[in-house]
């Protein structure tokens, strides 16, 4: 498809598991965005790449919580040892521009919904 | 630090209804303000984008204006329908993000059309 896809669209998981989701972007855009959504809130940054560069990952709230974007298109986060509070919404964004810049919109999958159990 | 916020929390219309969901921020040096539509279970999908030099975008019945001095926007919806009803939010790149464009969000509006 033309949009940004993301699987799995569900995963639970028991407390202490290792959960890897992925975020395939339009083809093309430079730029890719990780968000978290708590239920009943707003997304959340996490983490930001320009192609396979990590320019930003002051939104992950641990060190459990990893990302990477070897090859500049496909996108996985992956979270160790996973919690109760990590339960959530995980949505991934794409946008053509490289550099801030005002007229490109960000482009949203339907996000992951995490479930810890 | 940039906050944004929405007001009214929920709102229920009839069918039918012209209607205003509003949103304000506190720092009025963005890139641009998005405003987005989820609906339940769904992500978001992007519906109008405002650059910082304009001051409206219109999309069929759907207009969003900007007062960036004030740090306000509008999301204005025409002849309500049914399928209007979602969670409407508002989001800003703040202009001091540097190489990141992260956006950031308001909590939304739930919008409720009832036939």
């Amino acid at each position: 498809g033309a949009g940004v896809s993301q699987s799995p669209r569900y995963k639970v998981a028991k407390r202490g598991q290792d959960v890897a989701l992925r975020c395939d972007p339009i083809s093309g855009h430079v730029s890719l965005f990780w968000y978290q959504q708590a239920l009943g809130q707003g997304p959340e940054f996490l983490t930001y790449f320009q192609n396979e560069a990590q320019l930003d990952k002051s939104g992950l709230p641990s060190d459990r919580f990893f990302a990477e974007r070897p090859e500049g298109s496909v996108s996985t986060l992956k979270i160790q040892r996973t919690q109760q509070e990590d339960s959530a919404v995980y949505l991934c964004a794409s946008s053509l521009a490289g550099r801030p810049n005002g007229n490109q919109p960000q482009h949203f999958g339907d996000g992951t919904r995490l479930s810890i159990l | 630090k940039q906050e944004v916020t929405q007001i009214p929390a929920a709102l229920s219309v009839p069918e039918g209804e012209n209607l205003v969901l509003n949103c304000s921020f506190t720092d009025s040096a963005i890139y641009n303000l998005q405003w987005f539509r989820q609906d339940p279970g769904k992500g978001l999908t992007s519906l109008l984008l405002i650059q910082s030099s304009q001051r409206e975008q219109t999309s069929g019945r759907l207009n969003a204006s900007l007062d960036k001095s004030s740090g306000r926007s509008t999301l204005y919806i025409a002849a309500s329908q049914p399928g209007d009803s979602a969670t409407y939010l508002c989001a800003v790149i703040p202009y001091n993000a540097g190489n990141n464009r992260k956006l950031i969000w308001g909590l939304g509006t739930s919008l409720a059309v009832n036939p």
